[in-house]
């Protein structure tokens, strides 16, 4: 079955430095979705990815998606406090979507 | 419009009984999927439900069960429960539509068994 990894599992970093969070899968992906969830809350929908290589833009967050789409990352430029929280992958094969086990970004000023 | 709807928000049990949970999804939706959430095993995928049929199933024991009714309002249902049952039980909705596949979730139910 597909197997998704996420890394890195944690991330602490200062206030205004770069984060990155990567998605792996074993297989070929139909597309990936990416959430994040604040701490205490639910997991929010940042975006889809579905083309190869694709790449989207969000404010200072970035989503790649590999040329093989078997893998996807996502970039913070310049943290800012209100960053905080997990991140999840969610990789669509076949009919199912399974969460990556998440990394959990922490930010101090 | 109103997001997905979970209740309880909080539920104590012991160990044997068994509980149910419900999920009222946003007006329109007719696809549910439920996730259990454990610091241990992040976010696993129990079931979906599309036109109260079920569409995908994770890989849970069949203590684990659920429906969805004409109104696409959802329940799940945990029989003979276990310690390693505690978790947050998360559900989500989306419109059931390839083209728009991202889930929309609720603030989920904490479940500790006891």
């Amino acid at each position: 079955g597909q197997q998704v990894m996420q890394i890195p599992q944690y991330q602490h970093v200062q206030e205004g430095e770069d984060f990155t969070t990567y998605c792996n899968s074993s297989t070929t992906l139909s597309n990936i979705q990416w959430y994040k969830q604040r701490p205490g809350g639910h997991p929010v929908f940042l975006i889809q990815l579905v083309k190869s290589g694709e790449v989207k833009k969000q404010k200072r967050l970035t989503f790649q998606f590999g040329e093989a789409k078997k893998n996807s990352s996502l970039h913070i430029t310049a943290t800012q406090t209100t960053d905080v929280g997990t991140y999840f992958c969610a990789p669509r094969g076949g009919n199912k979507l399974t969460f990556g086990t998440g990394t959990q970004l922490k930010v101090e000023l | 419009k109103a997001g997905v709807t979970q209740t309880p928000r909080y539920l104590i049990k012991t160990r044997g009984q068994q509980v149910t949970l419900s999920c009222s999804p946003i007006s329109g939706h007719r696809s549910v999927s439920w996730y259990q959430q454990t610091p241990g095993q992040g976010l696993q995928f129990l079931f979906e439900y599309f036109s109260e049929t079920q569409r995908n199933k994770g890989n849970f024991p069949g203590r684990f069960s659920g429906r969805q009714f004409s109104n696409s309002r959802s329940e799940m249902n945990v029989s003979t429960l276990e310690l390693g049952d505690s978790a947050l039980y998360l559900c989500a909705s989306s419109p059931g539509d390839p083209r728009d596949e991202k889930l929309f979730f609720g603030s989920g139910t904490q479940l500790s068994v006891l």
